[in-house]
């Protein structure tokens, strides 16, 4: 069955503002998670990854928060752009390159 | 580069008909996969290898076979389709040993079986 999840399958936010996009997933033991980006007719593209042994990571605009004890992670876009429209996926990294994807949040740009 | 390339793009077929969806990559990388997406959902992993001449299953496998003759191509064969196998198919591919969870994919195979 599905080991990630999405909270929410859109999210609608201002030119401008930050986007915060959520994920839990069920095993206790996954100890390494994607995010990827996915804009329309095209291939999901990396964004950022974190393993368990950190709370936390920085890229250019983007953060992840990884929060073990509730098992929830999420991923945060700074100022965000109408070039960030697009489909979010997190995803759980099973080894050998296996990935397991949550169901995706479709991000939404209002100028 | 041309990284990870789809052929077909769009491809229409009838119940119980074959194909090959082809996929080929540059990058000289070891691994490569195959997922499908559903409409609202995630993609899910169908058949993957790890090196020329070997191959595994993945999630979804059934109605699908692969082959790895060569490191650059990994081709999924449709034996006889059916329309739950109507979806949008990635390949993907990454090097062995690599510290991040980076696959890189094709534009995808859009399918419709009817």
């Amino acid at each position: 069955g599905e080991s990630v999840g999405l909270h929410l399958p859109t999210l609608s936010v201002q030119e401008g503002d930050n986007s915060i996009i959520n994920c839990a997933y069920s095993n206790s033991a996954s100890d390494y998670f994607i995010w990827y980006k996915q804009e329309s007719g095209k291939g999901p593209q990396f964004i950022i990854d974190i393993r368990s042994n950190m709370d936390k990571r920085q890229g250019q605009r983007v953060t992840v928060l990884l929060n073990k004890t509730v098992k929830h992670l999420s991923l945060q876009i700074a100022a965000t752009q109408p070039g960030d429209s697009a489909v979010y996926f997190c995803a759980e990294n099973q080894g050998a390159q296996k990935l397991v994807f949550g169901q995706g949040t479709r991000l939404t740009i209002n100028p | 580069n041309a990284g990870v390339t789809q052929t077909p793009k769009f491809q229409v077929l009838k119940t119980g008909q074959s194909m090959t969806l082809q996929c080929a990559q540059d990058m000289n990388h070891e691994y490569m996969s195959w997922y499908r997406q559903d409409p609202g959902m995630g993609l899910r992993l169908i058949h993957y290898s790890v090196g020329a001449g070997i191959t595994d299953q993945g999630e979804v496998p059934n109605g699908y076979n692969v082959s790895r003759s060569t490191t650059e191509d990994f081709p999924l064969r449709l034996l006889s389709a059916a329309p739950s196998q109507t979806s949008v198919y990635f390949c993907a591919s990454s090097p062995a040993g690599a510290n991040t969870g980076e696959l890189f994919f094709g534009e995808g195979s859009r399918l419709t079986v009817l």
